[in-house]
């Protein structure tokens, strides 16, 4: 069955420390996406990576970095540089432009939280 | 700056009636429009979209009507069930911008009574 998994489900992380939130899709999607969604607001977009190797900032970049090393994967990271890391983030994957209009997936999220 | 905006937080129906939703947005360049599903702790499901090029899109239960001229488009659910319970977003994207990068309303929660 292919999809977005996004793990783990739950995470906290203390403050100083680096967390990473794992994305993996056997869709075959070029594009990989991360999202982010606070309490009573849209998803802000957060990083994204149209191939392997490469990848952009969007809106909210700031205390967050990315890599795109292998098709299937695109791990995020908070770093101590966030300061309100405090959200529920969103993995989603593409065809990418190249395939027409075509709809972003999304993975079940990840919910982090300070401790 | 808001570019995609749903200015109903909350909707609530009864059970077999029409819902609509409605998304207003304010970049002309925007030409693909979709609306997603969302149930807590859950991922966003796509649901219905709708290029820039049609004024409907109709799938089953759902139709999406785009009217480019006041920039506005909305989501028709005919009839409505329990199980449509749930936070809807819109969400646009313009062309050789980003990727295909999408841009989300805030959501509405629509509430179906039986």
């Amino acid at each position: 069955d292919g999809g977005i998994t996004q793990s783990p489900k739950y995470l906290f992380r203390k403050e100083g420390q680096n967390v990473t939130l794992s994305c993996e899709q056997n869709l075959n999607h070029d594009a990989m996406y991360w999202y982010r969604q606070d309490p009573g607001q849209g998803l802000r977009l957060i990083y994204y990576s149209q191939i392997v190797n490469d990848f952009q900032k969007g809106d909210i970049a700031e205390g967050y970095s990315v890599s795109r090393e292998k098709k299937e994967s695109f791990p995020l990271t908070v770093t101590s540089a966030q300061k309100n890391p405090t959200a529920f983030y969103l993995c989603a994957s593409s065809t990418g432009r190249t395939g027409g209009n075509q709809p972003q997936h999304f993975g079940d999220g990840t919910r982090l939280s300070i401790l | 700056d808001q570019q995609v905006k749903q200015n109903s937080p909350s909707l609530s129906v009864q059970e077999g009636r029409i819902s609509i939703l409605n998304c207003d947005y304010t970049n002309s360049m925007f030409d693909y429009f979709l609306w997603y599903k969302k149930y807590p702790a859950e991922g966003p499901t796509f649901l219905i979209s709708i290029s820039s090029i049609k004024d409907k899109n109709e799938d089953g239960r759902f139709t999406v009507f785009l009217n480019k001229s006041a920039k506005h488009l909305s989501l028709h659910i005919v009839p409505s069930q329990p199980g449509d319970s749930a936070v809807y977003f819109c969400a646009a994207s313009a062309p050789h911008s980003s990727g295909d990068k999408l841009t989300f309303g805030t959501g509405t929660r629509l509430a179906v009574r039986p």
